[in-house]
């Protein structure tokens, strides 16, 4: 089975502290996403990347950063965290040959900010 | 650009009754996918529609796709408490971006 893996269940930081997300993955899958998940909103696209190296704009891209530097790893940055960034964060991915390009998300991380 | 809604947001369903969850999409789709959160866990793919006014059931889960592919329905039969979770619809327009619906969170009452 697929395998996503969330660094961090639970981080409490500060506003204005700079965060790291990390998502690895352990099935070569092209693509990997950053959602993040509220109440009543379901699950809004971050950034995703379909390849090392890249990265392309969600729909919720504003106070986000994203790196890919290895297949299985994409982390999300958060340059200067603020308390509206307080979520739940999801990763998920998929391959090329992935039937119906279903997403495998990871457990997710809550990320509070004080 | 593409949103997709759900309704309703809660669904407090006594044991045994049925009920349905509703998503409708602002643009046609290609296709529709359903997952399924469990409290505290992470959302898990059950069922993808492509065709047109296509059904789909998976026990007591009946899932269908609309003429129009604008829109799509989760009809649950008899609910038990294993049930309980969110039930997010997601569609995609184009390409492998995928648009999820705000979710129906459902409560089982024993």
């Amino acid at each position: 089975d697929v395998k996503v893996t969330q660094s961090s269940r639970y981080l409490v930081k500060r506003t204005g502290e700079k965060v790291f997300l990390e998502c690895v993955q352990d099935m070569d899958h092209e693509n990997m996403f950053w959602y993040r998940q509220d109440p009543g909103l379901g699950l809004r696209l971050i950034y995703f990347s379909y390849d090392v190296k890249m990265k392309e704009k969600g729909d919720i891209p504003e106070g986000y950063s994203v790196s890919r530097e290895k297949k299985e790893r994409f982390s999300l940055i958060l340059e200067s965290a603020s308390t509206n960034q307080t979520s739940m964060y999801l990763c998920a991915s998929n391959g090329r040959t992935t039937w119906a390009n279903v997403l495998t998300f990871g457990a997710g991380s809550r990320l509070t900010v004080l | 650009g593409q949103q997709v809604m759900q309704i309703p947001q809660y669904q407090h369903v006594q044991e045994g009754e049925d009920f349905t969850t509703y998503c409708n999409s602002s643009t046609t789709l290609s296709n529709i996918q359903w997952y399924k959160q469990r409290p505290g866990g992470h959302p898990v793919f059950l069922i993808q529609l492509v065709k047109s006014g296509e059904v789909k059931k998976q026990k007591r889960l009946t899932f269908q796709f609309g003429e129009a592919k604008k829109n799509s329905s989760l009809h649950i039969t008899a609910t038990q408490t294993t049930d309980v979770g969110t039930y997010f619809c997601a569609g995609r327009a184009a390409g492998n971006k995928l648009t999820f619906g705000g979710g129906t969170r459902v409560l089982v009452k024993p």
